[in-house]
Formats: C-alpha cells, sequence, structure tokens
C-alpha cells in the first residue's frame, strides 16, 4: 500500500536555530511532493514541491528550504528560524486514480518557534 | 490574489440537517476540485473530488456540486452527524507544467454539528 511518513509530529525551537522535517513515503516510484504550511487561521499556503530528485520548486520566497536527496525524502529545512515560522506544516504526495488525481497528506508537524 | 475562497470562516448546523459548504475560484484553468477535511493538529483527509468536466458527484452523505459558469462549487452533507465536525477546505488542482499539478487552497471552513 501507498502511505506518507511525516515527522516529528511537534517540535519547539527556539529563534535563529537549524530546522529539518522530513517526510517519506512509500509503495510508489517518482512521486511528486509538496511542502504546505498552515499558519494559525489562515489557510495552507504551498511552499515547496518537487516532481523528482534534486528538482525543487518554490511557490513562497521565505526563510525556508527543501531537498529531494532520495526518490521518496522531501526535506524542509532552515538555518535560522524565525517566529513568523511558527506553523503546522504538512507534506503531500499526488497520485493518480484512473482519470483523475488525489492528494495524500501526512499527519503534520506542529512548529513553534519561540 | 485569493484564487480558492471560502466566504464562510464558520458554519452551525444541527445534527441530522443538511450542511451547505460554499467554495468560489477564479481560474478557468482548473481542472479537479477536491474537499478535504481536517481535525486540529492532523493532516487533511480527502472527501470528495470532482472533474471540471462534470456537475455532480456523489459519495454516501457528501456530495460536491460545480458550476463552472459561476465558478462555484459546494459539498453537501446529509444528514450531518457530530463527527462531521471540522474544518473544511475546498481544493483547485491545475497543471502547472511538465508532470505536475499544484493544489490551491481555500482559507477553510469551520464546521460544526450540534446534537
Amino acid at each position: 500500500s501507498q502511505t506518507i511518513h511525516q515527522w516529528p509530529a511537534t517540535l519547539v525551537q527556539p529563534v535563529g536555530s537549524p530546522l529539518s522535517l522530513e517526510c517519506t513515503v512509500e509503495g510508489t516510484s517518482n512521486p511528486n511532493l509538496y511542502w504546505y504550511r498552515q499558519a494559525a487561521g489562515r489557510g495552507l499556503q504551498l511552499l515547496f514541491y518537487s516532481v523528482g530528485i534534486g528538482q525543487i520548486s518554490s511557490e513562497v520566497p521565505q526563510n525556508l528550504s527543501a531537498s529531494r536527496p532520495q526518490d521518496r525524502q522531501f526535506i524542509l529545512s532552515s538555518k535560522k528560524l524565525l517566529l513568523s515560522d511558527s506553523g503546522f506544516y504538512l507534506c503531500a504526495w499526488i497520485y493518480w486514480r484512473g482519470a483523475s488525481i488525489g492528494y495524500t497528506f501526512g499527519s503534520g508537524t506542529r512548529l513553534t518557534v519561540v | 490574489d485569493q484564487q480558492v475562497k471560502q466566504n464562510s470562516p464558520s458554519l452551525s448546523v444541527q445534527e441530522g440537517r443538511i450542511s451547505i459548504l460554499n467554495c468560489d475560484y477564479t481560474n478557468s484553468m482548473f481542472d479537479y476540485f477536491l474537499w478535504y477535511k481536517k481535525y486540529p493538529a492532523e493532516g487533511p483527509t480527502f472527501l470528495i473530488s470532482i472533474s471540471s468536466i462534470k456537475d455532480k458527484n456523489e459519495d454516501g452523505r457528501f456530495t460536491v456540486f460545480l458550476n463552472k459558469s459561476a465558478k462555484h462549487l459546494s459539498l453537501h452533507i446529509v444528514p450531518s452527524q457530530p463527527g462531521d465536525s471540522a474544518v473544511y477546505f475546498c481544493a483547485a488542482s491545475a497543471w502547472s507544467g511538465g508532470s505536475n499539478y499544484k493544489l490551491t487552497f481555500g482559507k477553510g471552513t469551520l464546521l460544526t454539528v450540534n446534537p
């Protein structure tokens, strides 16, 4: 079966510290992967997407970066966290169902920058 | 520029009645529309989708209606149950080159179903 894993579930980090969130998928190859953020009281904002190893597209200029070191691994990073980086981060994977598409989300990481 | 809009931040209905969640969009290139349900501190879970070539899709208690001329879609939940209480996100997808599709989300509507 196809699954998506995301960790850690919660994280509290001081301002200026680095960040690394990991997302892995199983049961598929060459997936399109996405990082979203939900800030308090706001919708889901697309941050990065990747269509393959080493291929990263950024949607919103910010303090974060993403990497795709392996086919089924997608990493969200920051060298120095800001207070505004707090939020709920979600990894997602797109899959095809016949002629339609679907998205599956990971369980999310609640990041609090203090 | 918000391409997908959910203008009602919240909705409250009685158990057993119909819940109608609305969504408007501006990009005529969207080809699929999806509804997600999200509980606090969890990832969104997929509910139902509709292709832009259809005007209705039904799955159990959930029905999505699409009005392309009005660029409007709605999710109907009948009958509503207390367990349906969650934030509902409308999303739309469009091909953005190569093999990539991107989802654009609305800001969500908090549905509360009262017993």
